[in-house]
């Protein structure tokens, strides 16, 4: 989940599990959400967004969902592989159509 | 393939120099950004630019300044390097209005000894 210290939380699963990685949003106005992965010495790169009139969207292998009320956002990954070891960010935008950041969660995948 | 390139992946600096940032975008977009990463605090803007020559400061410009003179290039500048400032700095640009479209660089590790 989200982290609101120095250290960046860790999810650790078994190939071939389902993973789920939570992001807690700060603002109720927010319209717009990305799921970011960042895989060791390379920039973010966008996985799947959703809109706040929406609760759910699907990739292929990835399903982010949103809870408005709880000003909550997940991204399941299905049958975790190796290359999904990565840091994925959630990211809202915001008034002016500026991204603010989560902290981020560190996927590990053991084979 | 379309990029951000920055000029460094890793730079050692001593305290009290004076740091360039480079990025270099080939996609033609207005928008750029400057981000500081750290563990735990995500991505952190410092600044960001809508157009050349533009700029407006983000989250966190406190010893930081920019420059866009083309529409390509925006650069990070490091008035006066301290310690506090070792981080890895993300340069991304986008097109205006496509908060999707943000496509980030490879980063530059800056270490401040």
């Amino acid at each position: 989940g989200e982290s609101v210290g120095l250290h960046l939380p860790t999810l650790s699963v078994q190939e071939g599990d389902n993973s789920i990685i939570n992001c807690a949003y700060s603002n109720s106005a927010s319209d717009y959400f990305i799921w970011y992965k960042q895989e060791s010495g390379k920039g973010p790169q966008f996985i799947i967004d959703i809109r706040s009139n929406m609760d759910k969207r699907q990739g292929q292998r990835v399903t982010v969902l949103l809870n408005k009320t709880v000003k909550h956002l997940s991204l399941q990954i299905a049958a975790t592989q190796p290359g999904d070891s990565a840091v994925y960010f959630c990211a809202e935008r915001n008034a002016g159509n500026m991204l603010t950041f989560g902290g981020g969660t560190r996927l590990m995948v053991k084979p | 393939d379309v990029k951000v390139t920055q000029s460094s992946r890793y730079l050692v600096k001593r305290t009290g120099e004076k740091v360039f940032l480079e990025c270099v975008q080939d996609m033609d977009h207005e928008n750029m950004f400057w981000y500081r990463q750290d563990p735990g605090l995500g991505l952190r803007l410092i600044y960001f630019s809508y157009d050349v020559k533009m700029k407006e400061k983000g989250d966190i410009p406190e010893g930081y300044s920019v420059s866009r003179e083309k529409k390509e290039r925006f650069s990070l500048i490091l008035e006066s390097a301290s310690t506090n400032q070792t981080s890895m700095y993300l340069c991304a640009s986008s097109l205006p209005g496509q908060a999707y479209g943000y496509t980030f660089g490879s980063g530059t590790r800056l270490t401040v000894v």
